[in-house]
């Protein structure tokens, strides 16, 4: 079964501490790795798209790792700001179209 | 600015009442899809478009219609909603399916 799961499912840190968000796929066939923030009440945005070729890549302070062979990815943030308060999605692409989509984990971020 | 455009924003209707929510991007993308997202479900695709008169199902299609005559629009259509179908939706585009989706800032629809 295509699934994306993610851990945790909610986290809560200081402001100018250093997280990680994790995600393991179980995707077939496996295009890319995706993740995006969404903010409350708005529309998700893209932070990274990595191959299975890729297995880093980075988008300021978010930088995304990808471990093609036991299917798993993580996100860092590195000094996080109160503006990174969202959730942070994994999804998986299966194939040329499907989307695999995870549940998201909810981060905040305290001053 | 590029972007994604909902319309409209919040929408409550009752059951049955046929309504129409509008998608429309200005970058020229071919790829456009709709999504749903309620808790504890993550998002789930409803429907997708390759391109102009090319629509296919996602995961969740039952209940929804859509339309590309033109590019930059995608409209989903709900015949006769019913309660289940209370949601937050978002329409996405994309240069094409490996390209990030761009999202507009979704349609929170309620049906009594």
């Amino acid at each position: 079964k295509n699934q994306v799961e993610q851990s945790p499912q909610s986290l809560i840190i200081l402001e100018g501490k250093n997280c990680t968000l994790q995600c393991n796929y179980t995707v077939s066939p496996f295009s890319n790795l995706r993740w995006y923030k969404q903010d409350t009440g708005r529309g998700p945005v893209s932070l990274t798209i990595m191959t299975f070729s890729e297995n880093t890549k980075s988008n300021g302070r978010y930088t995304a790792t990808l471990d093609a062979d036991t299917k798993q990815s993580s996100l860092h943030i590195t000094a996080s700001q109160l503006s990174d308060s969202a959730s942070y999605i994994c999804v998986g692409q299966q194939g040329a179209q499907k989307l695999v989509f995870g549940q998201g984990t909810r981060l905040t971020i305290n001053p | 600015e590029a972007q994604v455009t909902q319309n409209p924003r919040y929408l409550i209707t009752v059951t049955g009442k046929k309504l129409t929510v509008t998608c429309s991007q200005n970058m020229n993308h071919e790829y456009m899809s709709w999504y749903r997202q309620d808790p504890g479900l993550g998002l789930r695709q409803i429907y997708y478009s390759m391109n102009v008169e090319v629509t296919d199902k996602g995961d969740v299609p039952e209940g929804y219609k859509v339309s590309r005559k033109e590019k930059r629009n995608f409209p989903l259509i709900l015949e006769s909603p019913s309660p289940n179908q209370t949601s937050l939706y978002f329409c996405a585009s994309s240069l094409g399916s490996y390209s990030p989706l761009h999202f507009g800032n979704g349609t929170r629809l309620t049906v009594t």
